[in-house]
């Protein structure tokens, strides 16, 4: 049973476009709530993560918006760019050592 | 210098065959981590430990064994490795406590099983 749910599996938007990722989740506890980025051969790497204490949380041209009642969070990427290219995965954790539970991934393809 | 270094980052063996991947991290941080990827990209916590103790433990085959000789290593060993065991297979690691967020992940290591 996946504990985070992640939309779409791919997604191409043209570059200088939005970029928008949902992720949803059914866990009440969980408190952490992380954005990976994964290009090709590499590991994940975080991008950006909020807690649930906040509705939005900005850094550059990443944003996540949360929305505690609807369960929901997601990640939008302003001004997409070629170099945005990879893999996004959303995440949740709850206070358990870090153990995370992750989405399945949204490969983002940024067109010049 | 890597962080997170895994070896080996590529792995074909033969079904049956034992094999191991080795992880170090010199980071300092308390807390270890396997993670596997599967072809559809899905990554799957395996085994976690906090300073050389097994703190979580997934419903992993009994043939996938971890050993953490110290806390800046966390190896894993697989016996009879079966077709489905190809992955790619991720260490991390993040700082002491619970909860404190960021994980950071070696390079990975794919090993295919014919």
């Amino acid at each position: 049973q996946q504990q985070v749910k992640q939309s779409p599996q791919s997604l191409i938007v043209q570059k200088g476009g939005i970029s928008i990722i949902n992720c949803a989740y059914e866990n009440t506890a969980f408190d952490y709530f992380p954005w990976y980025q994964q290009f090709p051969g590499k590991g994940p790497a975080l991008l950006i993560a909020i807690r649930p204490d906040v509705s939005e949380k900005k850094e550059g041209r990443f944003t996540i918006s949360f929305n505690k009642s609807a369960k929901q969070f997601s990640l939008h990427i302003m001004d997409s760019q070629p170099g945005d290219s990879a893999t996004y995965f959303c995440a949740a954790s709850k206070g358990d050592f870090n153990k995370f539970y992750f989405g399945s991934g949204t490969k983002l393809n940024v067109k010049p | 210098d890597t962080a997170v270094s895994q070896t080996p980052k590529y792995l074909v063996t033969q079904m049956g065959n034992d094999k191991s991947i080795k992880c170090e991290q010199n980071l300092g941080h308390d807390t270890m981590y396997w993670y596997k990827q599967d072809s559809k990209k899905f990554l799957k916590i395996m085994f976690s430990y906090n300073n050389k103790e097994l703190i979580i433990n997934e419903t992993v085959p009994n043939r996938f064994s971890p050993k953490s000789p110290d806390k800046a290593h966390l190896n894993l060993h697989i016996n009879s490795l079966e077709l489905g065991d190809s992955a790619v297979y991720f260490c991390a690691s993040s700082p002491k406590g619970r909860n404190t967020g960021e994980l950071f992940f070696g390079e990975g290591s794919r090993l295919t099983v014919l």
